[in-house]
């Protein structure tokens, strides 16, 4: 089965400098991996996602993801973070059954 | 278009007592799950629906626990003799399906269950 693993509860970077929320994953056959960012007292939103093609994938709200299949990493990163952007990710794997599992989430801080 | 939408809300039961949550997903969307959130947490996966298919039922985490998807729209997740423990936000999500795929998932707002 497939699993992901987001090694960082919380990470904490100052509004203007980049940021990066890690994850991993574990999948038998092709990984198919999402970034989700739930904003306070909302629901889930959809940000991006790696199916297949360019390793680079771009999102909503300037977020972008790197795909290293050799690392088996998804990393979720945005060049410069904002006050707003504070709020929790979940990564999530689907193999070929198209069942979704999902990491247990990043709390991200943006201090001004 | 409408979202998911999940009725109640919110729920507040004493202990021992059933529950029933309900999820009307995306006209058109085969794929239906329900997830468990536990304040601040991650997300708990307890089952999955896809088209007349046999239910992924792995997560659910008891007996007590059972989900129904009717004519293959709306989903009733049921919750027998609560438990404190049981309280959470419990979250709908559905998603096309097929080819090209895979599709991502949308989510509705949750129903927060809370076992007194």
């Amino acid at each position: 089965a497939q699993s992901v693993a987001q090694p960082e509860d919380q990470v904490n970077v100052a509004e203007g400098n980049p940021l990066t929320v890690k994850c991993t994953y574990s999948v038998s056959g092709n990984p198919y991996l999402f970034w989700y960012v739930q904003y306070p007292n909302r629901g889930l939103q959809f940000l991006l996602k790696y199916i297949t093609g360019d390793n680079l994938v771009k999102g909503s709200y300037g977020f972008e993801a790197e795909f290293n299949k050799s690392q088996t990493s998804f990393h979720l990163k945005k060049p410069s973070a904002l006050v707003s952007d504070s709020a929790l990710y979940f990564c999530a794997v689907r193999a070929n059954n198209n069942d979704m599992r999902f990491g247990a989430g990043t709390r991200l801080t943006v201090k001004p | 278009g409408a979202g998911v939408s999940q009725s109640p809300s919110n729920k507040v039961t004493e202990k021992g007592k059933d529950v029933e949550l309900r999820c009307d997903p995306i006209s058109g969307h085969t794929a239906l799950y329900w997830y468990r959130q536990s304040l601040g947490q991650g997300l708990e996966f307890l089952i999955y629906f896809q088209g007349n298919s046999a239910p992924d039922k792995s997560g659910l985490p008891s007996d007590r626990f059972s989900a129904e998807r009717t004519g293959g729209s709306v989903s009733t997740l049921t919750i027998q003799r609560t438990q404190q423990e049981d309280s959470a936000v419990y979250l709908c999500a559905s998603s096309a399906a097929g080819t090209p795929g895979p599709y991502e998932q949308y989510f509705g707002p949750g129903t927060r269950l809370t076992v007194t």
